[in-house]
């Protein structure tokens, strides 16, 4: 059972268009990651937070932490082709385990 | 600086078999992970370690699986007998230490394994 739900599972967007992408869960993190994979490549972690309503932009990826901690989103601004990929969520739980959500498969056609 | 290594790249086998995956780690990292990762999930955690000492390895189907980090410093799993439902990628990780806040985890490229 996945403690992390992210949705949407699958994203096809233009090029230029805005997104966001959600992770959901009834549990409490001490901190959530994203991350990043591209086909045949590990996950590359993108941002990590840890407070509650924590904000953190990467270039045209807006980041939130819940208030709560128990949800996160990601919004990227223009997408490009360059940021097709698969987007995971993972959210620390007691120790230290890193449990991961099921990703998002973003598409962005040029 | 090399990132973490991973061998083989790619393996088929038949099943009942046995296979073992390597991993060598970042220099200097002292926590290594193995993940095992199904087609269109996310990565699920198999064991990890602390220098030498597996320090959680509660989701490791330890009837068939195994795994070692003898020296604290490159890892082996190893599956023996391998099943249908074992096909996967198998990703090994490192970070400097166990704590995910001000932490970063490296991953490999993974290990692919196709069981028939």
């Amino acid at each position: 059972t996945q403690l992390l739900e992210q949705s949407p599972q699958f994203l096809s967007i233009q090029e230029g268009e805005n997104l966001t992408v959600y992770c959901n869960s009834s549990s409490v993190f001490s901190s959530l990651q994203w991350y990043r994979q591209e086909p045949g490549e590990g996950p590359v972690l993108l941002v990590t937070v840890v407070t509650g309503g924590e904000v953190k932009k990467l270039k045209r990826l807006t980041f939130q932490f819940g208030d709560a901690r128990k949800d996160s989103s990601l919004h990227i601004t223009a997408a490009q082709p360059g940021d097709t990929g698969l987007y995971l969520c993972a959210g620390e739980t007691s120790g230290s385990r890193l449990t991961f959500g099921e990703g998002t498969q973003l598409t962005v056609n040029p | 600086e090399a990132g973490v290594v991973q061998s083989p790249r790619y393996k088929i086998i038949e099943k009942k078999q046995p296979v073992a995956f390597w991993c060598n780690p970042i220099s200097g990292h002292n926590t290594l992970y193995w993940y095992r990762q199904n087609l269109g999930q996310g990565p699920e955690l198999l064991i990890r370690y602390e220098n030498e000492e597996a320090v959680d390895d509660s989701q490791l189907p330890k009837d068939r699986f195994s795994a070692e980090r003898l020296k604290g410093v490159d890892s082996t799993l190893k599956i023996q007998p391998a099943e249908l439902g074992d096909s996967a990628v198998y990703l090994c990780a490192s970070s400097p230490w166990g704590k995910t806040s001000g932490n970063t985890i490296y991953f490999g490229e993974g290990s692919w394994l196709t069981v028939v």
